[in-house]
């Protein structure tokens, strides 16, 4: 079956350095989501995607944050100047249409030191 | 506000026993709820949506619009059941989910 990967499993990052979160959606799908879920908190949506623009970001989706699929393939999360509390699980998803199900890869863990 | 509410961060019962995990949702339009399930170290899965009215792996979500709930509840919890637990509401404007904070089920042998 297929699956949405995301790379890398663990990422360890200075506060004030930006950080790159990659996500491969599942090769046919069309929408694309990024949610994060800090420790002992609940999954927050962050942003959702689809040709080729943010169709919806949520509160959270700053301006230090910005997504893109660079080659047809990756989707990714960038954080520009990352902060202590942008450390949290990020999760990718990706559905065909977006009433379907959306897929969720294994999830990125962000330590910001 | 779309809001959802698990109200039990962690739930423990006994093998073989009766599990329930209670899920309200606050939204004034018409809801589409669905149950995700995460095993340890393993990703976010889809358990159950309310439109398919399936049982899954035993497991089944009836949603109750009087009472804005969307319970899941399997008649005898096996040990692999144990995981996080969670419940999520779509929003049509825009699909996003709207998680509940989870619940930990912890099957004892």
């Amino acid at each position: 079956e297929p699956e949405v990967t995301q790379t890398p499993s663990h990422q360890v990052t200075q506060m004030g350095q930006e950080v790159i979160l990659r996500c491969v959606p599942i090769s046919n799908h069309l929408y694309f989501y990024w949610y994060r879920q800090i420790l002992g908190q609940k999954v927050e949506f962050l942003v959702s995607f689809y040709n080729n623009e943010i169709s919806e970001k949520s509160e959270i989706f700053d301006d230090q944050f910005s997504v893109e699929r660079p080659d047809g393939s990756n989707f990714t999360l960038k954080i520009r100047s990352t902060k202590l509390e942008d450390s949290a699980m990020y999760f990718c998803a990706s559905t065909s249409q977006p009433g379907q199900p959306q897929h969720f890869g294994d999830g990125t863990r962000l330590s910001i030191l | 506000a779309q809001r959802v509410t698990q109200p039990e961060k962690l739930l423990s019962v006994f093998k073989g026993a009766p599990v329930e995990l209670k899920c309200n949702y606050s939204y004034s339009g018409s809801p589409e709820l669905f149950w995700y399930v995460q095993y340890s170290r393993q990703r976010l899965q889809l358990l159950l949506r309310h439109i398919s009215r399936e049982s899954i792996k035993g497991f089944t979500a009836d949603l109750n619009k009087g009472e804005t709930s969307f319970h899941l509840k399997k008649p005898f919890a096996q040990e692999e059941d144990s995981a996080m637990y969670y419940c999520a509401l779509r929003i049509y404007s825009n699909y996003q989910l709207i998680w509940g904070a989870g619940t930990k089920l912890i099957i004892k042998p």
